[in-house]
């Protein structure tokens, strides 16, 4: 069975500073990799995916994250975060083959201190 | 285009009674989806729906009824609410299966008392 390890509940960074969020995954083949944000109050929305090709994924409001099959790892980055970003994060697998259900993991939460 | 929309958007119960959750979505999506989400639990899948007139169970089915008569609808009925289903619900829809991308409702936020 596939799942996520989101490892870190919080992470809090000073605005301007640089970001990365942690995501493992497990799954026997290659997953389809997502990555959400949930701002307050709102609903899901996707920040980026992938499914194949160049490992290094960009997505929208600057972030990318980057496939690492080795260590099973698909990490979000940031270079300069903005207040604007403060929200939990979810990374989700989805396998392929028919599949109908995605794995999210649990969601980090990202303060930003001014 | 309205993505998918979510009716109510709050909502607030007495243990033992029952409500329907709508979820509509104008994308022509096949696979739909109800989630929960608490504090500290990420989401957790309660039912979907993978065609019109499909339903299955997911994580935490208990407590809950889905229908899905209508492509472009599905709903979530509590029978005999109770505490523990106090929550905020999340609706998602997507074009196929679990490779694609999941578009997801505001939320309905219920209390039951």
């Amino acid at each position: 069975a596939q799942s996520v390890t989101q490892p870190d509940i919080h992470i809090t960074v000073s605005e301007g500073a640089s970001l990365e969020l942690r995501c493992n995954y497990s799954y026997g083949a290659t997953p389809y990799l997502f990555w959400y944000v949930q701002s307050p109050g709102q609903g899901l929305q996707l920040l980026l995916k992938y499914f194949s090709g160049d490992t290094l994924v960009q997505g929208i409001k600057g972030f990318e994250a980057e496939f690492k099959r080795s260590q099973s790892s698909f990490n979000l980055r940031k270079p300069s975060v903005h207040w604007s970003d403060a929200a939990e994060y979810f990374c989700a697998v989805g396998a392929s083959g028919g599949s109908y259900i995605p794995t999210f993991g649990r969601g980090t939460s990202l303060i930003v201190h001014p | 285009n309205a993505g998918v929309t979510q009716t109510p958007k709050f909502r607030v119960l007495k243990t033992g009674q029952s409500m329907t959750l709508l979820c509509a979505q104008d994308m022509n999506h096949e696979y739909m989806y109800w989630y929960r989400q608490d504090p500290g639990m990420g989401l957790r899948l309660i039912h979907y729906s993978v065609g019109e007139g499909t339903t299955a169970k997911g994580e935490v089915p208990d407590g809950y009824n889905v229908s899905r008569l209508k492509k472009q609808n599905f709903l979530l009925g509590l029978e005999s609410a109770a505490p523990s289903q106090t929550s905020v619900y999340f609706c998602a829809s997507s074009y196929m299966g679990a490779q694609e991308t999941q578009y997801f409702g505001p939320g309905t936020r219920l209390l039951v008392l």
